[in-house]
């Protein structure tokens, strides 16, 4: 039963290094969420792909952030010159379609800026 | 704008206690609502959903959960808590648009 994949599950970058997050979704689903978790406070929205295309990145910040799904591989999540602020637990969660169907998460990786 | 709130942060429960966390929402439109569960060490679970129909839903290992519109609430509950539903609990909203807002989670202890 291959659910979501992340890796790595824990990543320690030192502040100004890149950060480069993986998600594979579960077979068949075509849509990728991506979610980031800061210490005591719930998921937040960052970004919706499909295969090839950015759906929705209105919770995404406006430098550093990028993310992309290509039509091989998997979704990633990339952190250019990372922060301190940017560790935090990132999740990525899929979905069979769009619309109001319920996401599917991974384990998350959890990210620490030293 | 969209938002849920869960304000119970922690609760303390003793085995065989009831249970219920609070979930209030503010979302414009039709709603999907849900219940995610993260035991400790493990990625987030789906406990259970709303979609439409009966406001009383029923999910995984006892747990169930009521729509009331009114209020705007999707509050969890379990008649009887085990020391196994040690774990945090995450309500989420979502529309038509993808993404899920959700609160900021309950971590719930329950004392053997």
């Amino acid at each position: 039963n291959a659910g979501v994949m992340q890796n790595p599950r824990h990543l320690v970058r030192r502040r100004g290094q890149e950060a480069r997050l993986r998600c594979s979704p579960m077979k068949g689903h075509s849509h990728v969420y991506w979610y980031r978790q800061l210490p005591e406070e719930g998921l937040k929205f960052m970004v919706y792909l499909q295969k090839e295309n950015i759906i929705d990145e209105s919770g995404m910040p406006k430098e550093r952030f990028s993310a992309e799904f290509p039509k091989e591989g998997p979704s990633i999540l990339r952190i250019q010159q990372v922060v301190r602020g940017d560790s935090a637990a990132y999740f990525c969660a899929s979905s069979h379609a769009g619309g109001a169907e319920t996401q599917y998460f991974g384990p998350g990786t959890r990210l620490l800026v030293l | 704008a969209q938002s849920v709130s869960q304000h119970n942060h922690h609760v303390i429960l003793s085995e065989a206690a009831s249970l219920e966390l609070g979930c209030n929402y503010s979302y414009g439109g039709t709603v999907n609502l849900f219940w995610y569960v993260q035991y400790p060490g493990q990625h987030l679970q789906l406990l259970l959903k709303y979609f439409s129909g009966d406001p009383l839903v029923k999910g995984i290992k006892g747990f169930e959960a009521e729509f009331i519109k009114s209020k705007f609430s999707f509050n969890l509950r379990k008649p009887s808590v085990q020391w196994s539903d040690t774990a945090e609990y995450f309500c989420a909203v979502s529309g038509n648009f993808n993404k899920f807002y959700f609160g900021s989670g309950t971590k719930l202890n329950v004392k053997p």
